[in-house]
């Protein structure tokens, strides 16, 4: 089965700097996301991405973060200057080319990242 | 707002011995009802899913009943094997309001299979 790819595995970083995490969605989708899981906490929703916008954010998604498609394959989350309670892991997913919310999920393993 | 509950874990079993999680929502609308299973060092997987009252999604022996009147889609498999080990997350996704493939998740629950 296709897989989305996400890198690093687990990232370290000191609090007030940038972060790039990498996802490589499915090649033939066209709906990609970011979602976050702080420790103990619930799955949430960060940011959905459709034709080169963003298509829904949540609270969560404010002015230190950025997402880019710069090259057609990759799909990236930025965090312009991190602070500790950024610490989680980072899950991309992506899906086909349907309209429907029934459509199915594809989650990569994600990147945890810890802000020290 | 819309919301999913699930029971805390982590849930440990002996093999072959019946498995619930239970799982509650509150949603203003319609929602699609989803039970994710992550194993160890993977990502997220759709397991089953449900999309409007009394259907019942199931896969590999898991099953779970979408209930409006109790709003819960709780996960059962009646015998459950070491390879199930996994973090299991119910979510929903509302149908309509723009919110396209916008999962609202629960905490996550894990279970321990023993031999």
């Amino acid at each position: 089965e296709p897989e989305v790819t996400q890198t690093p595995s687990h990232q370290v970083t000191q609090m007030g700097q940038e972060v790039i995490l990498r996802c490589v969605p499915i090649s033939n989708h066209l709906y990609f996301y970011w979602y976050r899981q702080i420790l103990g906490q619930k799955v949430e929703f960060l940011v959905s991405f459709y034709n080169n916008e963003i298509s829904e954010k949540s609270e969560i998604f404010d002015d230190q973060f950025s997402v880019e498609r710069p090259d057609g394959s990759n799909f990236t989350l930025k965090i312009r200057s991190t602070k500790l309670e950024d610490s989680a892991m980072y899950f991309c997913a992506s899906r086909g080319g349907q309209a429907s919310t029934n459509e199915k999920l594809f989650f990569g393993s994600g990147t945890q990242l810890s802000v020290l | 707002g819309n919301s999913v509950t699930q029971m805390e874990g982590p849930v440990t079993l002996s093999e072959e011995a019946f498995l619930t999680i239970n799982c509650t929502y509150t949603a203003t609308g319609y929602p699609s009802l989803f039970w994710y299973v992550q194993y160890p060092g993977e990502g997220l997987q759709l397991l089953l899913k449900a999309t409007k009252a009394d259907d019942k999604g199931s896969n590999k022996g898991f099953e779970a009943t979408y209930r409006k009147e109790t709003t819960s889609f709780h996960l059962e498999k009646g015998s459950v094997q070491v390879s199930d080990s996994a973090v299991y997350f119910c979510a929903l996704s509302m149908l309509y309001g723009g919110s396209q493939g916008n999962l609202i998740f629960g905490k996550g629950t894990k279970l321990s299979v023993k031999p």
